[in-house]
């Protein structure tokens, strides 16, 4: 089925750091969201791409639909301790989905440097 | 609050128990979702529902079953319980095709 390759799995972030993270796939997309969860909270909207090459910003956060139209990029600037979370990437293939439309990533987990 | 409504919190019951886990969309929102969440892991696709019909269906157990009601609220049943099902769980609805999922916060489940 169709898969979303997201990277990295996980990174640790020092406050003041920019962040990037990326979601790549061999189907091309319509859609790409980009989500947050927090720990035993469900996943909140971030930012919704809807076009090749846009590029969207929520703040310190900035994410893009890429030309090819197979790949996202998030970006956090900036970083603070609250940006910890899971960061989860979802995108809606040209012509639906099998699984209920929207395909996930396995998210990037975003910790605190020790 | 996000406008996604599932209960209960939390959940703990022993192995071989069901339980029913409940859900209500965003109030004009057609579609219902629900998905696993295990330990570290990401969200695993369970079940779609739209305007009472199922939609899509991905890797449930026959254990699971799911239904959503005249109301549009939707319950997801999970029967035998093993361990292995602690998870959370998570409902989304959608209000249409090109927008994104609302997601719940979610009902923990611990099987013991």
């Amino acid at each position: 089925g169709q898969q979303l390759n997201q990277s990295p799995q996980s990174m640790f972030i020092q406050e003041g750091e920019d962040v990037s993270m990326n979601c790549t796939s061999s189907s091309i997309f319509n859609t790409w969201l980009w989500y947050k969860q927090d720990p035993g909270e469900g996943p909140v909207l971030l930012i919704a791409l809807y076009k090749a090459g846009e590029l969207t910003s929520n703040g310190r956060l900035t994410a893009q639909f890429g030309i090819t139209r197979k790949d996202s990029f998030l970006n956090i600037s900036a970083s603070i301790p609250s940006d910890v979370g899971i960061y989860f990437c979802a995108g809606q293939p040209v012509g639906g989905g099998s699984q209920g439309n929207l395909i996930f990533g396995k998210g990037t987990k975003l910790s605190v440097k020790p | 609050d996000s406008g996604v409504t599932q209960t209960p919190k939390h959940l703990i019951t022993a192995t071989g128990q069901r339980v029913t886990l409940r859900c209500s969309p965003r109030s004009g929102d057609l579609s219902v979702y629900w998905y696993q969440q295990s330990l570290d892991q990401g969200l695993q696709f369970l079940i779609q529902y739209y305007n009472g019909e199922e939609r899509a269906k991905g890797n449930i157990l026959e254990r699971f079953s799911a239904q959503q009601f005249p109301d549009l609220h939707s319950e997801l049943n999970l029967s035998s319980l093993e361990l292995g099902d602690s998870a959370l769980y998570f409902c989304a609805s959608r209000a249409g095709a090109n927008y994104g999922y609302t997601f719940g916060s979610g009902t923990r489940l611990t099987v013991v």
